[in-house]
């Protein structure tokens, strides 16, 4: 089946450092979905990506809908200790309504 | 605005023993719903979505199962628990439209014993 694979899995950084993680697919999404956990906490919905090649931004944060439709990547600018959680990918292939999500890239932010 | 309400947010259950979890959607129609599993810290596993009143699709074989007896109503049951039915539960909803995202409601920390 299906499979996302997310990375890094965790990362520890310095507040105000720039984040990058990405999401890889073994197959071809039309849509991809960036979400952050807080815990105990349902994902909230951060940025959708609908086209390849996409690049939308919300606040600090920046994803990308990857050109070959089989990635995307997110981006954290100017990291600050609320950003602390679990960052979840999810894609979706046209034609079905079902999401795949990744395994998370869990992140800590050092003061 | 669309809501999403999940209940009860925590539940201790004994083994055998039975499982209702109910969510319920507000401010929109005909939405799609999802029950997925977390396990401690893992990813999201999708067990069941339903595209309209009593549809359902199952995703993963298992001791669950899912109905829909409202148009805004999903509901998740078991009738004997497992301990390794413990995990994080989520519902989401999305509009009818295709590719629209997924919205989660708080979850039900479930805990068999």
């Amino acid at each position: 089946g299906q499979q996302l694979n997310q990375s890094p899995q965790s990362m520890f950084i310095q507040e105000g450092e720039d984040v990058s993680m990405n999401c890889t697919s073994s197959s071809i999404f039309n849509t991809w979905l960036w979400y952050k956990q807080d815990p105990g906490e349902g994902p909230v919905l951060l940025i959708a990506l609908y086209k390849a090649g996409e690049l939308t931004s919300n606040g600090r944060l920046t994803a990308q809908f990857g050109i070959t439709r089989k990635d995307s990547f997110l981006n954290i600018s100017a990291s600050i200790p609320s950003d602390v959680g679990i960052y979840f990918c999810a894609g979706t292939t046209s034609g079905t309504y079902k999401y795949i999500f990744g395994t998370g890239t869990r992140l800590k932010v050092l003061a | 605005s669309q809501t999403i309400h999940q209940w009860p947010a925590t539940l201790v259950q004994p083994v055998g023993s039975p499982l209702s979890l109910e969510c319920t959607v507000e401010g929109t129609s005909n939405p799609n719903l999802y029950w997925y599993r977390q396990a401690a810290g893992r990813g999201l596993q999708l067990l069941f979505y339903s595209v309209g009143i009593g549809q359902i699709s199952s995703e993963v074989p298992q001791n669950l199962s899912a109905s829909r007896p409202q148009d805004r109503q999903f509901i998740l049951s078991s009738k004997k628990l497992l301990l390794s039915d413990s995990g994080f539960y989520l519902c989401a909803w999305s509009s009818g439209i295709a590719n629209s995202p997924l919205h989660f409601g708080n979850g039900t920390r479930l805990t068999v014993t």
